[in-house]
């Protein structure tokens, strides 16, 4: 299967900072998406971004499909953007999707 | 829109035991995934059901299983539970599957094997 490679896996920010996640992908896939984990463990959508940028409030998201890249921008982080940020894609081949192994965000007030 | 929805929640069962789960996805997705969680192995795919027909299946022995019915909700069963099944069970849905269309994913039943 293809492999999908997050990183950093853990950040810890002062509250108001800026930060870059970055998912990169071993094959091409289509369906990129962005989530957020919740406490409860529960998957929240960010972005469906196969391709191009997405805005969203102070979180943006682009991916280079044809690189097999996806960063997911927070600006002017809060505490509440703390938890873990899973990458997901499609892969064909696979006949799958493949999630990597998530960005562990922490902000400290 | 109701969204996904899996029960139940939380679940303890023994070795040796076996256990059933329900996703009910977004009305009107036809297409159900089912995900395992563990802090060893991340997220893991396991299969997806479409038009109640299995269309794919991840790395997972014969003990799991997983139907899905005329209405689109879906069941997965474990049997002969090991202490290493002890995970997160998440399921997604989406319109078309996992490659056309976006997933939404319900909240996950936490399944604890002693």
């Amino acid at each position: 299967g293809i492999q999908v490679e997050q990183s950093p896996p853990d950040l810890i920010l002062q509250e108001g900072a800026n930060s870059t996640l970055r998912c990169n992908f071993s094959d091409s896939v289509n369906n990129l998406q962005w989530f957020h984990q919740n406490p409860w463990g529960q998957l929240i959508n960010l972005f469906y971004i196969p391709s191009g940028t997405k805005q969203n409030g102070r979180l943006s998201a682009t991916t280079v499909a044809t690189e097999r890249y996806s960063l997911l921008y927070i600006s002017s982080s809060q505490t509440t953007d703390s938890g873990v940020y899973f990458c997901a894609g499609f892969n064909t081949n696979a006949g799958k999707s493949t999630f990597g192994d998530g960005t562990t965000l922490t902000v400290k007030p | 829109k109701a969204g996904v929805t899996q029960t139940p929640r939380y679940l303890i069962k023994t070795r040796g035991q076996q256990v059933t789960l329900s996703c009910s996805p977004i009305s009107g997705h036809r297409s159900v995934s089912w995900y395992q969680q563990t802090p060893g192995q991340g997220l893991q795919f396991l299969f997806e059901y479409f038009s109640e027909t299995q269309r794919n299946k991840g790395n997972f022995p014969g003990r799991f299983s997983g139907r899905q019915f005329s209405n689109s909700r879906s069941e997965m069963n474990v049997s002969t539970l090991e202490l290493g099944d002890s995970a997160l069970y998440l399921c997604a849905s989406s319109p078309l599957g996992a490659e056309n269309t976006e997933a939404f994913f319900g909240q996950g039943t936490r399944l604890t094997v002693v």
